[in-house]
C-alpha cells in the first residue's frame, strides 16, 4: 500500500516563508504532486515533481528527493489568501497511474 | 470553460436509499476518477476510469458502482446508502499521463441519516 505523512497544521505570519514536508512510502513511485484546497472548495493542482530537485512556480516551489522518499512545498511571501489545506499526493503505477493523497496540512496565515 | 461539473452539490439520503452522482468534463480528458473526502482526511480513490469503456476499483470501492457513459461522463452510484458513506465526493479528470495533475469538480456533499 501507500503511506504519506505530512504535518496536520502549520501557522505562519503574512510575508513569511513556510515549508510543508511530505514523506512517503510506496511502490511503483512515479512522482509527487501538491494540491491546495480552501475550506469548502475543490482541490486545485499546484505542482508536480517527477525528478529530484526544485521546481519553482511564482511564490510556490516544490522539492523532491526520490532517494529519501521526501518532498516539500515552499510558500514564500505568504498572503492571507494562502490560508488553506495543502495535500501531497504520490503518483504510482499499478496497471495504471493513480494519485494517492496524504491527509493534508492546514496552513493558517496570521496578520 | 466549465471544466468538471458535478451534480448535485448537496444531498441528504436516508439509510438504504439509492442515488447516482453525476460528473461531466468538457476538456476531452481520457481518464476520470471518483474520490471521497472525510473530515480531516485526504482524498481516497473509490473508482477510476482510465479511458472510455473501462472502469476499475480504487482504495475504497465497497458500496459503490460506477459507469463511464461516454468520454465526457462518469457516474457514481450508491445502491443502498449507509451512514458511513456520509462524505464529500469529488470527481476529477486528467489526461492519462499528464504532468498537470487532476482537475477536480466542486464536490457533492452527501449526508446519510
Amino acid at each position: 500500500g501507500q503511506s504519506l505523512e505530512q504535518p496536520s497544521e502549520v501557522t505562519a505570519v503574512e510575508g513569511a516563508i513556510v515549508q510543508i514536508n511530505c514523506t512517503y512510502q510506496t511502490s511503483g513511485f512515479y512522482g509527487l504532486s501538491w494540491y491546495q484546497q480552501h475550506d469548502g472548495g475543490a482541490p486545485t493542482f499546484l505542482s508536480y515533481n517527477a525528478l529530484d530537485g526544485l521546481e519553482e512556480t511564482g511564490r510556490f516551489s516544490s522539492f523532491l528527493s526520490r532517494s529519501d522518499s521526501y518532498g516539500y512545498l515552499l510558500l514564500q511571501e505568504l498572503q492571507m489568501k494562502d490560508s488553506a489545506s495543502y495535500f501531497c499526493a504520490v503518483r504510482v503505477w499499478h496497471n495504471f497511474n493513480k494519485f494517492y493523497f496524504g491527509s493534508g496540512t492546514k496552513l493558517n496565515v496570521k496578520p | 470553460n466549465a471544466g468538471v461539473t458535478q451534480t448535485p452539490k448537496f444531498q441528504v439520503l436516508k439509510t438504504g436509499q439509492s442515488m447516482t452522482l453525476q460528473c461531466a468534463q468538457d476538456m476531452n480528458h481520457n481518464s476520470m476518477y471518483w474520490y471521497r473526502q472525510d473530515p480531516g482526511m485526504g482524498l481516497r480513490l473509490i473508482y477510476y476510469s482510465a479511458s472510455e469503456g473501462t472502469t476499475d476499483k480504487g482504495e475504497v470501492p465497497n458500496g459503490y458502482n460506477v459507469s463511464r457513459l461516454n468520454k465526457r461522463e462518469f457516474s457514481l452510484r450508491l445502491e443502498s446508502a449507509a451512514p458511513s458513506q456520509t462524505s464529500v465526493y469529488f470527481c476529477a479528470s486528467s489526461e492519462t499521463m499528464s504532468n498537470y495533475g487532476y482537475t477536480f469538480g466542486s464536490g457533492t456533499r452527501l449526508t446519510v441519516v
